[in-house]
Order: structure tokens, then sequence, then C-alpha cells
């Protein structure tokens, strides 16, 4: 079963800090796909970024960064400079295949990052 | 999010009402998803459909709930005899097809309060 993990609950910055998100996911397969998502105070997810288990660059938009490892099963995300703005949930998430031949996506808790300013 | 559109907005219900949740997919979409989000959770997955067809309902509660994609129309979320408890953000995504590495666009939600 595949499953995702995101241990930080809450974090909390100073306008101008960076920060790290951190995700550790588990799957079996060895085709996946990777993506993390926003959720401001309004409700809606905000598409961040997908990444297939394949490519293991990182990546950067901007101020946002992701980190992909494999080896440790890994796909943190920073946030550099922070801004208030950036206040929201942050969801990783992790697409394998289903058994029926069809994606199934599985979120993680979500990690409430808090920016002050 | 654009193209997948999900209404009411918001919807406010009393115990022991019916709730039905409208999702239109993006055009040329013909797969449908629905995750619920509980309060201070992640979203879960419920249901997965194609058009007049329940591929997987794994994820959604055996009774008061259903799910389903018509031929024509949108797709609807019934939850009969609403109780405290499903009060929730219900998310609908959509893909044009279900292989895993067709992305799954969101709509942004209703969010259901119940009495």
């Amino acid at each position: 079963a595949q499953k995702v993990t995101q241990a930080q609950t809450e974090i909390s910055v100073v306008e101008k800090e960076d920060v790290t998100l951190d995700c550790v996911y588990e799957t079996r397969d060895t085709t996946y796909y990777l993506f993390w998502y926003k959720q401001p105070p309004s409700g809606e997810l905000v598409f961040l970024i997908r990444r297939n288990s394949f490519d293991e660059q990182n990546e950067i938009s901007g101020r946002y960064s992701w980190n992909f490892q494999k080896s440790t099963s890994s796909f943190n995300f920073t946030i550099t400079a922070s801004q208030v703005v950036d206040s929201a949930v942050y969801f990783c998430a992790l697409s394998e295949d289903g058994s029926g031949g069809y994606q199934k996506v599985t979120f993680g808790i979500g990690t409430k990052l808090q920016v002050i300013p | 999010n654009a193209g997948v559109m999900q209404n009411p907005r918001h919807l406010v219900r009393r115990r022991g009402q019916e709730a039905r949740l409208r999702c239109s997919p993006m055009k040329g979409h013909s797969h449908v998803y629905w995750y619920r989000q509980l309060p201070e959770e992640g979203l879960k997955f419920m249901v997965y459909l194609q058009k007049e067809n329940i591929i997987d309902e794994s994820g959604m509660p055996k009774e008061r709930f259903s799910a389903e994609f018509p031929k024509e129309g949108p797709s609807i979320l019934r939850i009969q005899q609403v109780v405290r408890g499903d009060s929730a953000a219900y998310f609908c995504a959509s893909s044009p097809a279900g292989r895993f590495n067709q992305p799954q666009h969101f709509g942004d939600g209703t969010r259901l309060s119940i009495l």
C-alpha cells in the first residue's frame, strides 16, 4: 500500500526566511508520480509540481525548489525568502497504478505553514 | 482551478437531510474522482468513476453515500440522511484517461456543513 508522510504538521517562520517542507513516501511500484499542492485559506487546491519517479533532477521555479531523492524516498519542498502569501497548507501526494490499471492518489496530512511578517 | 467545476461551493444541511454535490469535469475528460477532506486532514480517496460506471468505490462509506456519472450531465455525489461527521470539504478531480500518468485536475471543492 502506498503511504505519504508529512511529519511537520505546523511550521512558523518569519518573512524572508527559507523553509523546507518534508515529504517521505512508501510505494512498491517502480513507476509513480509525486505531487505538491498548496491549499490557501480560501480552500482551493493549487497544483505546484508533478514529478515522475524516473526523473530525479531537482527543480526550481522562482522561490520554490524541490529535492527528489529516491534513495531516501523523499520529495522535499523548499521556499526561499518566504512571504506572507506563502501561508497555506501544503500537501504532498503520490500517484501509482491502481490494481485495475488506473491511478490512485494518496495525500499526506499536510503541513500548515505560517509566515509571520 | 480552471476547468473542473464543482457546485455548490458551500452547502449547509440539517441532520437527516440529503446533500447532492455536483462535479462537471474538464472538457474532454471522462474520468472523475471524488475525495473527502475532513477538518485538519489530508484528502482521502472516495470513488473513481468513468461515464456510467463506478470503477472503484473502496474509499466510500458503505451506507448513505452514493456516486454516479451519467452519460449526460455532471457527476453527482449523494449523501443521504447526513450526520455531523459528514461535515467536510469534498473535492472532485478529472482526467482524460484513467492511467496513472494522466494528471488529475481538481475543482475548488464543496464545503459541506451539517447543522
